[in-house]
C-alpha cells in the first residue's frame, strides 16, 4: 500500500527559528510533490510544489526533495506565529493525479 | 489565481433530509475535481473524482448512492448528501485540480475550496 508518513507533532519552535518538517513517502514511483497549510476549521492553502530532487524556495518557504531516499522536507525561516497550523505533505504517482495525504504535522511558534 | 469556492459553508440540517453542496472553479476551468471529508484531529479522506461529462470515481467504501455526484461543467461540481444522518456530520472540502501547463498531468496542483461544514440533527 503506497503511504506518506509525517510525524504527528506537536512540533514546538520558537518564534524567528528556522521549523523543519519532514515527509516520507513509500513508492519510488511519486512524482509529485505538494505541501499545504490547514488552520485549524480550514481548508488546506497550498504552501509550495516540487518535482525534481533539490530545494525550492519561495520566500521564507524551502521545500527539498530526495528521490533516491524518498524524503521531502519543508523549512519555514523566521518562524512566525502566525504560521501555527498543522502541515500537510501529499504526494502524487504515475499515471495518477490523486494524491495522498499523509496525516500531517501540527507546528505551535511560540512568541 | 486558481481561486475555488463552495456554498454553502456551514449547514445544519434535520436527519433523513438531503443536502447539495457546489464547488466552483471561479477562474479557470477544471475537467476534475475531488471530494474529501474530514474528521476533527484527522486527515482528509478522499470520497471521490468527479469528472466532467462523465461518471464520478468513488474510492472503495464509499456509498456513491448515499453520495452523488454531478460535474455538470468545467467550473461546477455538485455533491449530494442523501438521507443524511448523524454520522454524515463532517467537514466536506472539495478541491480543483489545475494544469500548469494546459494538459493534464503529474504536475497539476490541486487547489482547495474553504469547505463545507455539515451537521445532522
Amino acid at each position: 500500500q503506497k503511504e506518506v508518513e509525517q510525524n504527528s507533532g506537536p512540533l514546538s519552535v520558537p518564534e524567528g527559528a528556522i521549523a523543519s518538517l519532514n515527509c516520507t513517502y513509500s513508492d519510488r514511483g511519486s512524482q509529485s510533490f505538494f505541501w499545504y497549510r490547514q488552520y485549524s476549521g480550514k481548508s488546506p492553502e497550498l504552501i509550495m510544489s516540487i518535482y525534481s530532487n533539490g530545494d525550492k524556495e519561495d520566500g521564507r518557504f524551502t521545500a527539498q526533495l530526495n528521490k533516491a531516499s524518498q524524503y521531502v522536507s519543508l523549512l519555514i525561516r523566521d518562524s512566525q506565529p502566525s504560521d501555527s497550523a498543522t502541515y500537510l505533505c501529499a504526494v502524487t504517482t504515475s499515471g495518477t493525479y490523486k494524491y495522498i495525504f499523509g496525516t500531517g504535522t501540527r507546528l505551535k511558534v511560540l512568541a | 489565481g486558481a481561486v475555488v469556492s463552495q456554498h454553502p459553508s456551514r449547514v445544519i440540517c434535520k436527519s433523513g433530509t438531503s443536502v447539495k453542496i457546489e464547488c466552483r472553479s471561479l477562474d479557470f476551468q477544471a475537467t476534475t475535481m475531488f471530494w474529501y471529508r474530514q474528521f476533527p484531529k484527522q486527515s482528509l479522506m478522499l470520497m471521490a473524482t468527479s469528472n466532467e461529462g462523465s461518471k464520478a470515481t468513488y474510492e472503495q467504501g464509499v456509498e456513491k448512492d448515499k453520495f452523488l455526484i454531478n460535474h455538470a461543467s468545467l467550473t461546477l461540481s455538485t455533491l449530494t448528501v442523501t438521507s443524511a444522518h448523524p454520522e454524515d456530520s463532517s467537514f466536506y472540502i472539495c478541491s480543483a485540480l489545475s494544469g500548469t501547463s494546459g494538459r493534464r498531468g503529474a504536475e497539476d496542483t490541486q487547489y482547495f475550496g474553504p469547505g463545507t461544514r455539515l451537521t445532522v440533527l
